[in-house]
């Protein structure tokens, strides 16, 4: 049974400091993994989406890194602002399209 | 182009009623998609649609929740009688047939019920 847990549950950062969130998914057989950014009250919005034959995704201060064989992909935030607060959840896709979710990352990134 | 709309964005019902929650999807995604979190928990799948056909409804959690996609178009999902533990955040979410980029998964906002 596929499990994704996401560390740390909670993050408080200075502006301006690169940061790293950290998810891990119990089976190696995915089809991609997605990152998201969920706003409070807010929906959920699609970061990175990565293929399970890909490293890694880009855009702009994000980049999202897998590494199937060992059950892990990390979102780096770079140089970070204000804006960035929100809770990020990552995802995972066995192609089924029956997405199973952390409990999601909740980052405060203050002035 | 719009987004994935949902409504109503927040409802509160009494235990017993029923509630009936409506999702739009983004103009020409067959796939639609219903996602729940209920408080403290990780967001769990519902079921899927390709078109007007529901492909997959194994995380419906019992008979008091239906689903459907008229025409392929619009979604409802109609809990009723609701109880306590229904409360939550009901997401939906469409995406594009095929490979690549048809990948991504589009949510909307979220329609936030709370069962009293």
């Amino acid at each position: 049974k596929q499990e994704v847990t996401q560390i740390p549950a909670a993050l408080s950062v200075p502006e301006g400091e690169n940061l790293v969130l950290n998810c891990s998914f119990t089976d190696s057989a995915i089809y991609n993994l997605q990152w998201f950014r969920q706003d409070p009250g807010k929906g959920l919005t699609s970061l990175l989406l990565i293929q399970s034959s890909q490293r890694e995704q880009t855009s702009g201060r994000l980049n999202a890194s897998l590494d199937k064989s060992s059950g892990r992909s990390t979102l780096y935030i770079a140089a970070s602002q204000p804006g960035d607060s929100a809770t990020y959840l990552c995802a995972v896709d066995r192609n089924n399209r029956k997405l199973i979710w952390g409990l999601g990352t909740s980052l405060a990134v203050n002035p | 182009e719009a987004g994935v709309t949902q409504f109503p964005s927040h409802s509160v019902i009494e235990k017993g009623q029923t509630v009936t929650l409506r999702c739009d999807p983004i103009s020409g995604h067959d796939n639609l998609y219903w996602y729940r979190r209920v408080m403290g928990k990780e967001i769990k799948f519902l079921l899927h649609f390709v078109k007007e056909s529901k492909q997959d409804e194994s995380g419906m959690p019992n008979n008091r929740f239906l689903a459907e996609r008229t025409g392929g178009t619009y979604s409802t999902l109609k809990v009723q009688p609701a109880e306590l533990e229904d409360s939550g955040v009901y997401f939906c979410a469409s995406s594009q047939l095929g490979q690549g980029s048809g990948n991504t998964i589009y949510f909307g906002e979220g329609s936030w019920l709370t069962v009293v």
